[in-house]
């Protein structure tokens, strides 16, 4: 892997809905990998920035997991609602590279 | 703290026009950002200052395109001449270290 990638694209889910998206990084140079909401018309807002491999982080019903060696990062929401209605970005820092941004997952929940 | 902020929020210029855009950092953030958002390309990092200093400036498309960081509360992005194609959403974002990053509400640039 090369660049970052995010999938997938997007995401329609009901609301309730447990649902995951997956970030793939290159693993070499790996310094930490970042993950962000963005809502339409607003800033990227960080949700979660992870180091070693193995890490999990939560924050409410969202969860993150890290797996360095494969190059791959998932995230979790679990029972969606209206308002995590966003778009979904993870970015990789790479020490001297600093923060290489995927295109993204638009989640969309329905009520 | 107010957050990082920028200015202006929206920009038209007319092409061969010099445009700036501003960024004020949140204080005591060592790192700051400078991204462009576009649909073809998502969010691209141009370049980025650690305690003022350029480190990583691969990403400014050509030379018209110029930053700087006089201090550690103020940074500029400079187009000039600016092009239809620079129209975009250019982001500002501070850090402290290498942690989570706080970005602007964005300026809005159309070129016409």
């Amino acid at each position: 892997i090369l660049n970052v990638e995010q999938s997938p694209q997007s995401l329609h889910v009901q609301e309730g809905d447990s649902t995951n998206f997956t970030c793939s990084f290159p693993s070499s140079n790996f310094y930490a990998l970042h993950w962000y909401r963005w809502e339409t018309a607003k800033s990227p807002e960080a949700l979660f920035v992870m180091t070693l491999n193995g890490d999990e982080k939560k924050k409410g019903r969202i969860s993150a997991t890290l797996n360095t060696k494969e190059g791959y990062s998932y995230l979790y929401i679990k029972g969606s609602q209206p308002e995590d209605s966003a778009t979904y970005l993870c970015a990789e820092d790479t020490g001297r590279r600093a923060l290489t941004f995927g295109s993204g997952t638009r989640l969309q929940v329905q009520p | 703290d107010a957050g990082v902020i920028q200015s202006p929020r929206h920009e038209v210029t007319e092409m061969g026009q010099e445009v700036t855009l501003r960024c004020k950092p949140i204080s005591g953030h060592d790192y700051l950002f400078w991204y462009r958002q576009t649909m073809m390309r998502g969010l691209e990092l141009l370049i980025y200052f650690n305690n003022n200093v350029p480190i990583d400036d691969s990403g400014m498309p050509e030379d018209r395109f110029s930053a700087k960081m006089p201090n550690a509360s103020f940074s500029t992005l400079k187009i000039q001449p600016s092009e239809p194609r620079d129209s975009a959403v250019y982001f500002c974002a501070s850090s402290w270290g290498r942690g989570q990053a706080f970005f602007g509400q964005g300026t809005r640039l159309t070129v016409v």
